[in-house]
């Protein structure tokens, strides 16, 4: 089993909206990961964490905050967005950090 | 961040073609992943690739990981309308992957 799972698959949110996006995985991986997707492009790493810790942070904005309160389980709470940030936002997991990653369906955000 | 460059930039072929696309970039890098992803969904790992030389099969999917571990390659044989989408490469350098620019692929039936 190589599921990663995200909740919602769609969210509109206005401009001072708090949200939260969802994630989990169930193959015992170590290491989650957020990505940022626009249209057409790569996916861009916004944040690692490495055994319940936050290993990296690309330097995003505060308004993302991410959140790992177990090793199943990563949430990515947004506050105060700006309509730029509309994009797919995509989590992976992989066995530990480094290691092969696995990504989840996504999670369409659209700012308003 | 790292740069990897993929090419053709965009492909438009006829269903039963051969398709070739590749990765390349200054660094060397220790593992080589290719990825698909269709429209609002995320990114499927098809072939992973962990040793300089190494060539992997999936199906009608072949992948090479470069001899000088500064590129790779990824062959699709008799290909169908499903084939369409975006096929990123990724390689690792340290704890992180870098994602490559991306192959566009139409498969006109």
């Amino acid at each position: 089993d190589t599921e990663v799972t995200q909740t919602p698959k769609h969210l509109v949110m206005g401009m001072t909206n708090k949200k939260s996006l969802k994630c989990e995985q169930h193959m015992g991986h170590r290491a989650m990961y957020w990505y940022k997707q626009k249209a057409k492009k790569p996916p861009e790493l916004m944040f690692v964490y490495s055994y319940e810790k936050l290993s990296i942070n690309e330097s995003v904005p505060s308004r993302f905050s991410p959140e790992c309160p177990n090793s199943s389980l990563l949430n990515l709470h947004l506050h105060a967005l700006q309509p730029e940030d509309s994009a797919l936002y995509l989590c992976a997991s992989s066995h530990t950090q480094g290691d092969t990653q696995y990504f989840g369906p996504g999670t369409r955000l659209t700012v308003l | 961040g790292q740069q990897l460059n993929q090419s053709p930039q965009s492909m438009f072929i006829q269903e039963g073609e051969d398709v070739s696309m590749n990765c390349t970039s200054s660094s060397i890098f220790n593992t080589w992943l290719w990825y698909k992803q269709d429209p609002g969904e995320g990114p499927v790992l098809l072939i992973a690739l962990y040793k300089a030389g190494e060539l992997t099969s999936n199906g009608r999917l072949t992948a090479q990981f470069g001899i000088t571990r500064k590129d790779s390659f990824l062959n699709i044989s008799a290909s169908i309308p499903s084939d369409v989408g975006i096929y990123f490469c990724a390689g690792q350098l340290g704890n992180q992957f870098y994602f490559g620019t991306g192959t566009s692929l139409t498969v006109i039936p």
